[in-house]
């Protein structure tokens, strides 16, 4: 059964600074990953897909790593704003079952 | 498009009473994909349709709980009856699936709170 870990749970840290969100799971045979930014209140919201062929997507000011063997996958935000404050989450795809972790809760102060 | 429409957005009622809520997928998805979110266990995928035909629902609690999607433009997921501990999040949530690619679009959640 695919297990989804992410670390930290909470962050917090100064406007303008770049920062990295983990995500581990435990079987490698996925589909592929999927990072969520969820607001308080509201719905998810995909961010970046990357598929298991796939090392890295990139949008805007975000980029995503997969790394299959390791069971890793990292978002990365660059240049971070008050507004990327949010909950995001990295969903694992396979065998017809998307597996979430908890979610990490980012705080970006002004 | 609209993106995925949930309804309603929030819904109070109380114990035994029977819950039905509402999804519309994006225009030219063919799955459909119910989901259950709390504090204590996260986000859970309850069902799971591809072209109207539920997939895989090993995630539905028990026998309470029933979803329908009679047609490709509408699903229901069904609690009857209700409990306190089926108070929650319900995420609706479509994709095209192409190959191995299924990006997810979620539409806003229904808040269900049952007394």
């Amino acid at each position: 059964k695919q297990e989804v870990t992410q670390i930290p749970a909470a962050l917090s840290v100064p406007e303008g600074e770049n920062l990295v969100l983990n995500c581990s799971f435990t079987d490698s045979a996925i589909y592929n990953l999927q990072w969520f930014r969820q607001d308080p209140g509201k719905g998810l919201t995909s961010l970046l897909l990357i598929q298991s062929s796939q090392r890295e997507q990139t949008s805007g000011r975000l980029n995503a790593s997969l790394d299959k063997s390791s069971g890793r996958s990292t978002l990365y935000i660059a240049a971070s704003q008050p507004g990327d404050s949010a909950t995001y989450l990295c969903a694992v795809y396979n065998n017809n079952d998307m597996r979430f972790g908890a979610g990490t809760r980012l705080t970006v102060k002004p | 498009d609209a993106g995925v429409i949930q309804s309603p957005r929030h819904e109070v009622t109380e114990m035994g009473q029977e819950v039905t809520l509402r999804c519309k997928p994006i225009s030219g998805h063919n799955s459909l994909f119910w989901y259950r979110q709390t504090m204590m266990r996260g986000l859970e995928l309850l069902i799971y349709f591809n072209n109207n035909v539920p997939i895989d629902d090993s995630g539905m609690p028990e026998d309470r709980f029933s979803a329908k999607m009679p047609n490709a433009s509408f699903s229901t997921l069904k609690i009857q009856p209700s409990e306190p501990r089926d108070s929650a999040v319900y995420f609706c949530a479509s994709s095209f699936q192409s190959g191995s690619s299924y990006e997810q679009y979620f539409g806003p959640g229904t808040r269900l709170t049952v007394t």
